[in-house]
């Protein structure tokens, strides 16, 4: 089954740090682009990060340049978002998605919620 | 920055009318635009990829259209399942943005 499942979300204090996991299976994993994109209560979608099929590429939306780190492990087809320094702002869904097409999102995941407390 | 501008914020309809849905950019995209659909509780789905190709299993109803800064998603005749919020997307720069989101609401 093609699927995307994320993990490690919760409530987290400001200028603390988390770890998403978003474990892959059904498809080639180290084939594929992957992303984050990220989603405020009631909000609309922001993309936040990408990574290439091998790794080697990454890329960020400006607001989390610095303090948010996407990686892969491709012998556990999983892919992370380590986040430090986390601001109030960040609070949102953080889903992991496919790259379909250079640049679209063609599998999602379910998301992970984080809140970040002051 | 390329900055999406979807248009109405809300649309109330009935089963059976058509929807008309527009996503402004702020500059030319050529035709590098998704539409995703989002239901309450649930992660988007992609309808729409490079403006007018719908994606694997997306009913012929979805209709996307445009290129350069205008751009339109028309659902030709809504049913029941296709009350919900959609997003248009680029791809043309980095970073990969979204438009704020139009809901099409049951009139």
């Amino acid at each position: 089954q093609v699927q995307l499942v994320e993990s490690g979300g919760g409530v987290v204090q400001s200028g603390r740090s988390l770890r998403l996991s978003c474990a892959a299976s059904g498809f080639t994993f180290s084939g594929y682009g992957m992303h984050w994109v990220r989603q405020a209560p009631g909000k609309g979608l922001e993309w936040v990060a990408v990574i290439s099929n091998d790794g080697s590429s990454k890329n960020y939306v400006d607001a989390v340049k610095g303090r948010f780190t996407i990686s892969r492990d491709i012998s556990k087809t999983t892919l992370y978002l380590q986040m430090n320094s986390l601001r109030a702002e960040d609070t949102a869904v953080y889903y992991c998605t496919r790259t379909f097409t250079d640049w679209y999102f063609d599998l999602w995941g379910r998301g992970t919620l984080v809140t970040v407390s002051s | 920055e390329i900055v999406l501008t979807q248009s109405p914020a809300t649309l109330s309809l009935s089963p059976g009318e058509r929807a008309t849905l527009s996503c402004r950019a702020s500059q030319s995209i050529i035709n590098y635009l998704a539409w995703y659909q989002q239901k309450p509780g649930q992660a988007p789905r992609l309808l729409i990829y490079d403006a007018s190709n719908r994606a694997t299993g997306i009913p012929a109803r979805f209709i996307g259209s445009g290129s350069g800064t205008d751009f339109t998603l028309t659902i030709s005749s809504l049913e029941a399942e296709d009350f919900a919020v959609y997003y248009c997307q680029q791809r043309s720069n980095w970073p990969l943005t979204f438009g704020g989101g139009t809901k099409v609401e049951i009139k």
